[in-house]
């Protein structure tokens, strides 16, 4: 079964960091594009990164400079590193396979606050 | 960046009632448009890829349409299970992707 499972959010001061991890199961991630994307409480969606299986990495611009994407093939994982991060950060983060130019499937989500 | 509206942003409907949502890009995106469907402190699942190709396991009660700017996703006879919010999304660049604001759907 195609399965991603967040971890790694929490409670953080502004100007903090935070590191989120996305494991997989049932595919390679290496060999797919794979995406965070998040949603602040009651908003909509909003993409936030994505890595190219080549290791090409690209960010909206409301994260670019701030927040880095990464992935351990031997691990199987998927990684956000979060710095300088402001209160507008908070929301569910959702890591995401794109697969056909669409994100499927989707991990449950982790929630990362940022608050003093 | 291509910019994503959806129209309405919210509607009434019952069970039993066809609906219509629309989903319009900023620029053309050929068929590069999903669609999916979030529902209250889930994950968004994807229902519609590629403007018109169902996604496994989806019901055959959905459907989409359209090309270049303008797209459609139509629920023929609204069940209990599909009161939620659906949201379009551009993948004409796998660079930068756009959600659109989503529609929330709830029972008249």
């Amino acid at each position: 079964e195609v399965q991603l499972v967040e971890s790694g959010g929490g409670l953080v001061q502004p100007g903090g960091s935070l590191r989120l991890t996305c494991a997989a199961s049932g595919f390679t991630v290496g060999s797919y594009y794979m995406s965070w994307v998040r949603q602040a409480p009651g908003k909509g969606l909003e993409w936030v990164s994505i890595i190219h299986s080549g290791g090409t990495t690209y960010y909206a611009d409301s994260v670019k400079g701030r927040f880095i994407i990464s992935r351990d093939n031997s691990k199987n994982t998927l990684y956000l590193q979060m710095n300088s991060l402001r209160t507008e950060d908070t929301a569910v983060y959702y890591c995401a396979r794109l697969t056909f130019r669409a994100f499927d499937p989707w991990g449950q989500g982790i929630l990362v606050t940022v608050s003093s | 960046d291509i910019q994503m509206t959806q129209s309405p942003s919210s509607l009434s409907a019952s069970v039993g009632d066809r609906v219509t949502i629309t989903c319009r890009a900023s620029q053309t995106i050929s068929t590069y448009l999903n669609w999916y469907q979030q529902k209250p402190g889930k994950a968004p699942k994807l229902l519609i890829y590629a403007a018109s190709s169902l996604q496994s396991g989806v019901p055959s009660r959905f459907s989409g349409s359209g090309s270049g700017t303008d797209f459609t996703l139509t629920i023929s006879s609204l069940q209990p299970e599909d009161f939620a919010t659906y949201y379009c999304q551009q993948s004409y660049s796998t660079s930068s992707f756009t959600f659109g604001p989503g529609t929330k759907v709830d029972i008249k």
